[in-house]
Formats: structure tokens, C-alpha cells, sequence
């Protein structure tokens, strides 16, 4: 069964651009989390989708945006980009209501 | 609030050593979630163990084991014969009824294991 994949590998975009980073969850698994983790800030919430709403999303301002598609895949706009929007950015999918979730192995985004 | 401390930032042990880490939580709910997460250097959050909060028996697996203990809300993760290979930062976390069933992570605790 392959797991969560995420693309690109690695971003690199100048401040104000606009980075677009995609994830596919786990066959058959229905809710997609995008988590930020950056220097020195730990691992943080950004966005919860499941059957293709945005169900949550933590304490990130409007400019990180994103959906989910028919197929459960997902997508992580970020508009404006600043420097310290630069951070590795996981995608995790789930199934079931308690199940652990399951990470992919993240987008390095990195703002100049 | 719901909160997951991990005090210690980083511990250093040599080969075949044992080594727990620490997790401590703070919850309202009753029905809760605790994980474990390994991030090797390549970054990827590896899935260990999952423990609900109506099961309080201790788990081993090969040379891993977890020690859950509501009545101190803690969540230790200890390391029997520490082999290089589990040099990473471990990361507990916690999932509640109240929520999305987002993790709230400690802020992680990295393991060097020296040869």
C-alpha cells in the first residue's frame, strides 16, 4: 500500500510569490491535515479537510489557503509568502475517527 | 487547554544503553488519544504507537515500550538496548474528543545515539 505523498520535494520562492504544495493521501483515507513545522516553532496545525470540506484550520492567517479534491488529494496555497512562511510542511492523512494518522514525507518550503 | 510537554530537549546515550522519554499532557476530556511519532533526519513523522485513554496498560514492542499513566498524565517512551539507528526526535502527541482530531505535539525531545 504506498503512503502520503507530498510535492515538490523542496520550494523555493521570493517573498510575495505564491507557493502551491500538494499532498494525496492513503488509499480509502478520507481526511488530509497540513501541519507546519518551522525552526524553533514545532510542529503546529494549519488545516483540516475531509470529504472535501475544510473542516479546521489552527492559528494561520487567511493567506494559507487550500481544498481537497474528489479524489481526497489536497492542496496548500500560501499567497503573500514572507520569510518566515519558510518551514517544512507535512501532509498526514487519516482513517476512521480515532485513527493515528500518517505523514508524508513533506514539502521544504524556503522563502528568500 | 490542551498541552504536550516534553522537557527534555535533547538526550545523548551511547549503544545498547536504555533511554526514556518523556511525555507529559493536559487535557479536559475525558476521551482522549496519545501517539508517538519518530521523525528521522529526513524528516518524514514515523507512526509508533497509538494508547487511548481507557487503557492504561503498559505496551512493548521488540525494544520499544510506553508507559501510560493517567493518574501523573503521563506518556513515557522508553528505548531497551539503544542502537544507533534510533537517533531522531521523538515527538508525543495528543488528540482529543473536543477537537478536529488535529495532533498537538510536544516540542519534541532528539535522541543521539553515539556508537
Amino acid at each position: 500500500e504506498a503512503g502520503v505523498t507530498q510535492s515538490p520535494t523542496h520550494l523555493i520562492k521570493t517573498r510575495g510569490q505564491q507557493a502551491t504544495l500538494r499532498c494525496s493521501p492513503i488509499s480509502g483515507h478520507t481526511s488530509v491535515y497540513w501541519y507546519q513545522q518551522a525552526l524553533g516553532l514545532g510542529l503546529q496545525f494549519l488545516l483540516w479537510y475531509d470529504e472535501g470540506e475544510e473542516r479546521n484550520r489552527g492559528n494561520f492567517p487567511p493567506r494559507f489557503s487550500g481544498r481537497q479534491f474528489p479524489n481526497y488529494s489536497s492542496e496548500l496555497n500560501v499567497n503573500a509568502l514572507e520569510l518566515e512562511d519558510s518551514a517544512l510542511y507535512l501532509c498526514a492523512s487519516r482513517k476512521g475517527e480515532w485513527n493515528e494518522q500518517f505523514f508524508g514525507p513533506g514539502t521544504r518550503l524556503t522563502v528568500l | 487547554a490542551q498541552k504536550v510537554t516534553q522537557a527534555q530537549t535533547e538526550i545523548s546515550v551511547v549503544e545498547k544503553e536504555d533511554v526514556t522519554l518523556d511525555c507529559v499532557y493536559e487535557t479536559r476530556d475525558t476521551t482522549y488519544y496519545l501517539f508517538w511519532y519518530k521523525q528521522p533526519p529526513s524528516g518524514e513523522l514515523v507512526f509508533l504507537i497509538r494508547r487511548n485513554s481507557f487503557d492504561e496498560q503498559n505496551e512493548i514492542s521488540g525494544r520499544y515500550s510506553w508507559n501510560f499513566q493517567k493518574s501523573t498524565s503521563s506518556f513515557n517512551f522508553t528505548i531497551t538496548a539503544s542502537q544507533v539507528v534510533d537517533s531522531a526526535v521523538y515527538f508525543c502527541a495528543l488528540t482529543y474528543s473536543g477537537s478536529a482530531r488535529q495532533l498537538t505535539f510536544g516540542s519534541g525531545t532528539q535522541l543521539t545515539v553515539l556508537p
